[in-house]
């Protein structure tokens, strides 16, 4: 079935570091690939989407690009900020539903 | 408030009584998502709702989780019986389609849901 499978965390940087979140999906077709963050006491928004093979989506300074030949949507960013602590989820949808499966989940912490 | 709504946003039931959560969408949205959000589970669908279409109820985890939308609107996911395992945070989405590829779906602040 289809699955994303991100690295596991917390991941603790301090602040102005280089951020990667590894994300790699298995689909039996073409997927589109989505980033969505939930920050502390929030609740769950999109940062980033791409909907084909070598997009690239960005947002508020992170990036990924789809990957078809690594089946990989690895989430960066070049400086983080301590108001960039939260929650991120990797996730796919496939076909015409729209249901979002997600991976399980990545806390990044940053401190000054 | 143009922001999808959900009600309660805590509830603190006994093991074996019923619980009734309710979603707001967006006003013109027609697709509506639950999905619940668990410790052990992370993030899985339950649910979704497009228009007047037969709702596709493939990740509901057992029968005794209903759903039902009411004129194409607001949304009620009832959890009959409940057990120690169904508690989570359950989050309701909606979307302006569902066809195409990379709509957004807007999530709602979610129910927290304890069944002691």
């Amino acid at each position: 079935g289809n699955s994303v499978t991100q690295m596991e965390g917390p991941v603790t940087l301090s602040e102005e570091a280089f951020l990667t979140i590894n994300c790699t999906y298995t689909a039996t077709g073409y997927p589109s690939l989505f980033w969505y963050v939930q920050y502390p006491g929030e609740g769950l928004q999109l940062l980033l989407k791409a909907t084909k093979a070598d997009d690239k989506g960005s947002n508020k300074g992170f990036e990924a690009t789809y990957r078809k030949e690594t089946t990989s949507f690895h989430l960066e960013k070049g400086s983080v900020q301590v108001s960039d602590s939260a929650v991120y989820f990797c996730a796919l949808t496939m076909g015409n539903t729209g249901k979002l499966i997600f991976g399980q989940g990545t806390t990044l912490q940053v401190k000054p | 408030g143009a922001g999808v709504s959900q009600s309660p946003s805590n509830k603190v039931t006994e093991k074996g009584k019923d619980v009734e959560l309710r979603c707001d969408p967006i006003s013109g949205h027609t697709a509506l998502y639950w999905y619940r959000q668990s410790l052990g589970q992370g993030l899985e669908f339950l649910i979704y709702f497009q228009g007047n279409s037969a709702p596709d109820k493939s990740g509901l985890p057992s029968d005794r989780f209903s759903a039902e939308r009411t004129g194409g609107s607001v949304s009620t996911l009832t959890i009959q019986r409940t057990q120690q395992e169904d508690s989570a945070v359950y989050l309701c989405a909606s979307s302006r389609l569902t066809s195409g590829r990379g709509n957004e779906q807007f999530f709602g602040p979610g129910t927290r849901l304890t069944v002691l």
